[in-house]
């Protein structure tokens, strides 16, 4: 079983619709969580932390369930430039290595 | 601005040849990693280094090595490349800091052909 799991998608939605992504994780110890963002051809960069209790960035809200294992993002009113793959990553226990999904890819059409 | 900056964009390299990628960060962070890209694949981890001249096997080792004698720099090394090695290579570093504050930064890859 893989350490961190994704649904590849893609996800493909219009203009202004919610869009979720879950992300499941193998390891119970895992100590932090993080959403990347990866345009075509570029490299990956933080969209944002997940918390413990949950935390929102304008349109997009993370949230962690260390009971089930998994950590959701919420994208809502997706614009065209939501285009992109999401990579969920963990940071496993007593160490700084960053394990990643595969990524889920999303399609924002007009 | 943050930079992680790697010596090449594109590359390409015969089979049985030794494979140098390097890596520069100006953050002074402590770690760096070295993954590869492939399609339906993700990001794998082939090396971790926490520190100078400490580093860590990732998931994905074999065939591969690599040097820290500098903060700053971090290098993967391909000891004699082979067709299957044909990948993205991403270069990443971060500070130690394991809480939600973390923040690791990529540089631009590297897309790395072996024929």
């Amino acid at each position: 079983r893989k350490e961190v799991e994704q649904d590849p998608g893609p996800f493909n939605v219009p203009e202004g619709a919610t869009v979720a992504f879950n992300c499941t994780y193998s390891n119970s110890a895992s100590q932090s969580f993080f959403w990347y963002r990866q345009d075509c051809r570029k490299e990956p960069k933080l969209l944002m932390s997940v918390y413990s209790s949950g935390n929102e960035d304008g349109r997009f809200t993370a949230q962690l369930n260390r009971a089930s294992q998994y950590i959701s993002l919420l994208i809502r009113d997706s614009k065209l430039s939501d285009s992109a793959t999401y990579l969920c990553v963990v940071i496993p226990y007593n160490t700084d290595k960053l394990i990643f999904g595969t990524g889920t890819r999303l399609q924002v059409f007009p | 601005d943050v930079k992680v900056t790697q010596s090449s964009r594109y590359l390409v390299k015969r089979t049985g040849e030794k494979v140098f990628l390097e890596c520069v960060q100006d953050m002074d962070h402590e770690n760096m990693f070295w993954y590869r890209q492939d399609p339906g694949l993700g990001l794998r981890l082939i090396y971790f280094s926490y520190d100078v001249k400490m580093k860590e096997k990732g998931d994905i080792p074999e065939g591969y090595s690599v040097s820290r004698e500098k903060k700053e720099r971090f290098s993967l090394i391909l000891e004699s490349a082979s067709t299957n090695q044909t990948s993205m290579y991403l270069c990443a570093s971060s500070p130690r800091d394991r809480g939600p504050g973390t923040e690791a930064f990529f540089g631009q890859g590297t897309r790395l052909t072996v024929v």
